[in-house]
């Protein structure tokens, strides 16, 4: 399995200041993607990165950005936290991008409250 | 955006019985992931099936792809306790990870 850490595991924070939440892998992969997971909404992407300082925005990028300076490193920041952006927020990489043989490996999450 | 409907949404068995769970969409997908997800942790890939009418084997799991490639199913057979958790569905039109749609999950709770 690969490597990927999660930093930190549990996060309370209230509305209205910065966040950042980081991902770290140790596989090389070139491919990093941030998820969130709600109720009765399963994993949505917020945003990828498919190399160092190439990122886009996925399905529900509203109030995040993304930075990727080094190849192991991927940031999540919320810029102002609300509460709508309490969730369990999940990292993933993929060294490929081809569905037959993609693989995403997802790290152990961070759990965000924002009061 | 695509949707993935998953069924049902709790499941409580007792162990050694069977059961199935089913991802439903009315998109074509050219491939359909299933994922398992233990409380506190990440999903974790447990098969990819690419061809409509595919049936893949893992063990006592049994994952079909529909012959329209618009849904799927897992059957578990003779369910552990171990086989306690979520369970997602993930489609994929594009051949492209950053386009997966992931389905709402089946949560899954075996009892001895």
């Amino acid at each position: 399995d690969a490597g990927i850490t999660q930093s930190p595991r549990h996060k309370v924070t209230e509305t209205g200041t910065p966040v950042t939440l980081r991902c770290h892998q140790t596989e090389n992969h070139r491919y990093m993607y941030w998820y969130r997971q709600d109720p009765g909404h399963g994993l949505r992407l917020i945003h990828y990165s498919y190399g160092v300082k190439d990122t886009d925005k996925g399905e529900v990028s509203d109030g995040y950005s993304v930075s990727r300076s080094k190849t192991e490193d991927f940031l999540l920041t919320l810029e102002s936290a609300t509460s709508s952006q309490t969730s369990v927020y999940f990292c993933a990489t993929a060294s490929s991008q081809g569905s037959t043989n993609e693989k995403l490996f997802f790290g152990s999450g961070t759990q965000l409250s924002v009061l | 955006t695509q949707l993935l409907e998953q069924s049902p949404q709790f499941l409580s068995i007792q162990e050694g019985e069977n059961l199935t769970v089913y991802c439903n969409s009315s998109s074509v997908f050219s491939s359909l992931q299933w994922y398992r997800q233990e409380p506190g942790e990440g999903p974790v890939l447990l098969v990819t099936v690419v061809t409509g009418g595919e049936v893949k084997k893992l063990k006592r799991l049994t994952f079909q792809f529909g012959d329209a490639r618009k849904d799927s199913s897992l059957h578990i057979t003779a369910a552990q306790t171990g086989d306690t958790g979520l369970y997602l569905c993930a489609g994929d039109d594009t051949g492209t990870a950053s386009k997966l749609t992931f389905g709402t999950g089946t949560r899954l709770q075996v009892t001895l």
